[in-house]
């Protein structure tokens, strides 16, 4: 079972909408959270990260949020564009892992007109 | 700042071909640096991390004799892939951090081999 879930897998939205994403995680102890956009065919780029004492993160339309007691996150994407079509990743740094991370299933984001 | 190069970014062979990929950080050193291979609509799994100037560690399952890493400095990391064959083909990024676990990776933009 991996250790941090994403959902929902796939999601279609229409420009200038709202969307959340989730991220379930069993890995612990934690170090940090970070969610990533990886476009198509290139490498992961981070949006946010938060250690385990941060409940949210804000970076520009992007909003990250932690709750470090049900070990759940979620990314908030406001007014969507179509340049946000990406994979959204949630990646986990295990304390104490050499900077090991753990990587979420992704989120297949898709923004329609 | 903070940039990771990856060269190629695309490279098509024939089976039986060696193919190094090179990984390097522009504006910081990177004491660490990890290989990944992604293969389409799965997460980045990791390969092995490599430390400057000393051996990488590879991720069980993940053969040293056929991804061989070279880190002989700290902005520039090599993977090569030896004697491929059509099973290698997928996606492969490299990341670099500083070393530490509050440190960031910052990862490239993959190189796509692809193994005829």
């Amino acid at each position: 079972k991996n250790q941090v879930e994403q959902s929902p897998q796939s999601l279609i939205i229409l420009e200038g909408k709202n969307c959340t994403l989730q991220c379930n995680y069993t890995v612990s102890p934690f170090s940090n959270l970070r969610w990533y956009k990886q476009d198509t065919g290139r490498g992961p780029v981070s949006l946010t990260i938060m250690t385990f004492s941060e409940n949210t993160k804000s970076n520009g339309r992007y909003t990250a949020t932690l709750d470090a007691d049900t070990k759940q996150s979620s990314l908030h994407i406001t007014a969507s564009q179509l340049s946000d079509s990406a994979s959204y990743i949630c990646v986990v740094t295990l304390t104490g892992g050499g900077n090991k991370l753990t990587f979420g299933t992704g989120t297949q984001l898709k923004v329609e007109l | 700042g903070a940039v990771v190069s990856q060269h190629p970014s695309w490279v098509i062979c024939k089976s039986g071909t060696s193919v190094k990929i090179e990984c390097r950080s522009l504006d910081f050193q990177a004491t660490t640096m990890f290989w990944y291979r992604q293969f389409p609509k799965q997460s980045l799994m990791l390969m092995a991390t490599s430390n400057e100037g000393s051996k990488a560690t590879y991720e069980q399952g993940v053969e040293k004799d056929k991804f061989l890493i070279n880190h002989a400095s700290l902005t520039l990391s090599t993977l090569t892939v030896t004697s491929a064959h059509p099973e290698d083909s997928s996606f492969y990024i490299c990341s670099a951090s500083r070393g530490t676990s509050n440190q960031p990776q910052h990862f490239g933009d993959g190189t796509r081999l692809s193994i005829l």
